[in-house]
């Protein structure tokens, strides 16, 4: 099992752009989180995916998007960057039919926007 | 809202001498805890979880926590430190006030010298 794997490690964009972001979750998972994590910070959740829909949503603009396949695999979008954007994008997958249950975290995409 | 404070950004411990890292939350409902590990260049990995069950809590590689309702808190302990516990540690906390998207905490860095 490969666990939670995330693509690309690295990105350099520029002010304005727009980047996409990949992971794909663990065997068995069906649920896709996102978190942003800031340098010096804890990661800050951006949101949820479960059954192709966004499920849940933390205190992100509407430059952030995402979607889910239908192999639970997912993208994260953002849109317009702004140098703010740099940072580890995590992201994060689970089962949804367990409550209060383990997420399981990949290595994270760094983002730095020039 | 619910939030998580970790009352150190740094703890410096010897080796073989016992861990204490100290969280506290806020919250109106009982909520669920976590503590998670970063090593660098790695993913986040759950230490260990309380979801109302028993208030001392056994988790990896020698960690527990013990929840305290009367005193909002749920330190993470380790009777004795090894090189390898060097790491960033995250208290998160989810279900809080209602709301399950998890919070995380901004981190304690351990540090442990030989």
């Amino acid at each position: 099992d490969a666990g939670v794997t995330q693509s690309p490690t690295h990105l350099i964009k520029t002010r304005g752009q727009q980047v996409t972001l990949r992971c794909s979750p663990k065997s068995g998972h069906d649920t896709v989180s996102w978190y942003q994590q800031a340098l010096g910070q804890g990661p800050q959740f951006i949101f949820q995916y479960y059954e192709e829909e966004e499920r849940q949503r933390g205190n992100f603009p509407d430059r952030f998007s995402g979607h889910q396949f239908p192999n639970y695999s997912s993208e994260l979008n953002v849109n317009a960057l702004l140098l703010g954007d740099s940072a580890l994008y995590l992201c994060a997958s689970s089962s949804h039919s367990l409550i209060y249950n383990e997420q399981f975290f990949g290595p994270g995409t760094r983002l730095t926007v020039l | 809202a619910q939030s998580v404070t970790q009352l150190d950004s740094h703890v410096s411990v010897s080796e073989g001498t016992p861990v204490l890292l100290r969280c506290n939350y806020s919250s109106s409902y009982s909520p669920s805890l976590f503590w998670y590990v970063q090593h660098p260049n790695k993913g986040l990995q759950l230490l260990l979880k309380y979801t109302s069950a028993a208030t001392l809590v056994k988790g990896i590689n020698g960690f527990e926590a013990e929840f305290k309702k009367s005193e909002t808190s749920f330190h993470l302990t380790k009777p004795s430190a090894h090189m390898s516990d060097a790491a960033e540690y995250f208290c998160v906390v989810s279900g809080a006030g209602g709301s399950y998207i998890p919070t995380f905490g901004r981190g304690t860095s351990l540090i442990v010298h030989p």
